[in-house]
């Protein structure tokens, strides 16, 4: 089992609509939890963090965690074009000198 | 969010010849960054940690006479990669993490190795 999970996708939704981008976990200890979003040929970009249970809002963008169940969503509502990227999932381990753990992540194609 | 910067973007080098990467962080000190590698389509691979004032930790498989890290100061990480080959071309990116405890991350641009 890989330790962070994500559907590779691609995801695609149309202009406007909700999009929700699901991650899962394997260390039960991990404390800390990020999305970060890659548009191609670049770097990524931190665009959320969480660290505790429950939804966590910043303007358009929701994440939820749930540890209980092991995992973490992001929401992005009234998607646009420009949210057409690869959204990576990243879970620090408590026991693993606090690197980041990267899942491999989702594509999302918005569609005008 | 915290600012790393990432020079040059773009390396374009014959075989055989090394190339060297400098990440800054400029607006925090970062006691640790940290090395990634990216090919096209694949995810992000830790190649090592960078620590400030101390030896670099490698990762598993990365040779760590070929990638020559240096992390001189709390604001600068270098990347040495030395005798480059077309093997070696890849996106290169860097991160710093601005608050330790929580293991946030942020990247530098990236640098786009072309070896020829």
């Amino acid at each position: 089992q890989k330790e962070v999970e994500q559907n590779s996708g691609p995801l695609s939704v149309p202009e406007g609509a909700i999009a929700s981008l699901n991650c899962t976990y394997s260390d039960r200890g991990s404390q800390s939890f990020f999305w970060y979003r890659q548009y191609s040929g670049k770097s990524p970009e931190l665009i959320m963090s969480i660290y505790s249970n429950g939804d966590k809002e910043d303007g358009r963008f929701t994440a939820q965690l749930n540890k209980a169940s092991q995992y973490v969503s992001l929401l992005i509502r009234d998607s646009q074009p420009s949210d057409s990227a690869t959204y990576l999932c990243a879970v620090v381990n408590a026991g693993n000198n606090r690197k980041l753990i990267w899942g491999l992540g989702t594509s999302l194609a918005v569609n005008p | 969010g915290a600012v790393v910067s990432q020079h040059p973007s773009w390396v374009i080098c014959k075989s055989g010849t090394s190339v060297k990467i400098e990440c800054r962080s400029l607006d925090f000190q970062a006691t640790t960054m940290f090395w990634y590698r990216q090919f096209p389509k694949q995810s992000l691979m830790l190649m090592a940690t960078s620590n400030e004032g101390s030896k670099a930790t490698y990762e598993q498989g990365v040779e760590k006479d070929k990638f020559l890290i240096n992390h001189a100061s709390l604001t600068l990480s270098t990347l040495t990669v030395t005798s480059a080959h077309p093997e070696d071309s890849s996106f290169y990116i860097c991160s710093a993490s601005f608050r330790t405890n929580t293991g946030e991350l942020f990247f530098g641009e990236g640098s786009r190795l072309t070896v020829l």
